[in-house]
C-alpha cells in the first residue's frame, strides 16, 4: 500500500517571504500522479497543483511550484511570495495512475501560517 | 454552475442512531468517493464507487455502509456500529480517466458530532 508522509505538521513564513512543505511518499509503483490540496479555514478542498509522474519537468502554477525527486520520492511545494491568503492546512496527496479511478492517498498535512 | 453538494453541513447523532449524509454532483462524473477527517490524522478513505450498483471498501470502512443507485449520489450512512463518528466528511467525485489524470472535485463538507 502507498503512503505519504509529511514532517512538518506545523509551518510559518513572514509575508513575501519563501516556504517550502516537505512531502514524501512509498510506492511501488512507476506511474502515479502527485498533488498538493490547501484547505482553509473554510475546510474546502482546493487543488493548488499536480505532478505526473512521468514528467521531468516540475510543475508550476504562479507563486506555486513543486520540486520532484523521483528516485527519492520527494515531493516538495515551494510558495513564493507568500500572502496572508495562503495561510491553511496544506496536504499532499499521492494517486495510482492504474486502470479507472483510484483514491487519493493523503499526508496528515501540514498547517502554515502567514505573519504580517 | 456544476459542483458536488454535501448535506446537512452539520448533523448530531444520538447514541444508538444511524445517520445518513447526503452527497450529490451534476458534474456527471463517473466516480464518487468518501473520506473521514480528523484533526491531525489528515483525509482516510472511507469508501468509494467507479460505476453504479458497484462500490469498495477503503481503509477504515467498519462502521460505515454507502449505496450508488445513481450515478449523481452517493449518500453515506454512519452506523451506530461506528463507535467514534465524530468528524469531518468530505465527498469527492471525479470523470473516469485513463491516459489523463481526471481530477478530484471536493464538497463543501459535513460535520458530524456525538449528543
Amino acid at each position: 500500500a502507498q503512503t505519504v508522509t509529511q514532517s512538518q505538521p506545523e509551518m510559518s513564513v513572514q509575508e513575501a517571504e519563501t516556504v517550502t512543505l516537505s512531502c514524501t511518499y512509498d510506492t511501488s509503483e512507476s506511474d502515479y500522479y502527485l498533488f498538493w490540496y490547501k484547505q482553509p479555514p473554510s475546510r474546502q478542498m482546493i487543488l493548488v497543483i499536480r505532478q505526473e509522474a512521468y514528467k521531468q519537468q516540475n510543475a508550476t502554477e504562479n507563486r506555486f511550484s513543486v520540486n520532484f525527486q523521483k528516485a527519492a520520492k520527494s515531493f516538495s511545494l515551494k510558495i513564493s511570495d507568500s500572502q496572508l491568503g495562503d495561510a491553511a492546512m496544506y496536504f499532499c496527496a499521492y494517486r495510482s495512475a492504474m486502470s479507472g479511478n483510484t483514491p487519493l492517498v493523503f499526508g496528515k498535512g501540514t498547517r502554515l501560517s502567514v505573519i504580517a | 454552475d456544476g459542483g458536488i453538494t454535501q448535506s446537512p453541513k452539520y448533523l448530531f447523532r444520538k447514541e444508538g442512531q444511524n445517520v445518513t449524509l447526503s452527497c450529490e454532483q451534476n458534474l456527471n462524473h463517473d466516480a464518487m468517493y468518501w473520506y473521514r477527517q480528523d484533526p491531525g490524522q489528515g483525509l482516510r478513505l472511507i469508501y468509494y464507487s467507479q460505476i453504479v450498483n458497484d462500490f469498495q471498501k477503503g481503509d477504515i470502512a467498519e462502521g460505515y455502509s454507502v449505496s450508488r443507485e445513481k450515478k449523481e449520489s452517493f449518500p453515506l450512512t454512519v452506523t451506530s456500529a461506528q463507535k467514534n463518528p465524530t468528524a469531518f466528511y468530505l465527498c469527492a467525485s471525479s470523470k473516469l480517466g485513463t491516459a489523463v489524470d481526471q481530477p478530484q472535485h471536493f464538497g463543501d463538507g459535513t460535520r458530524l458530532s456525538i449528543l
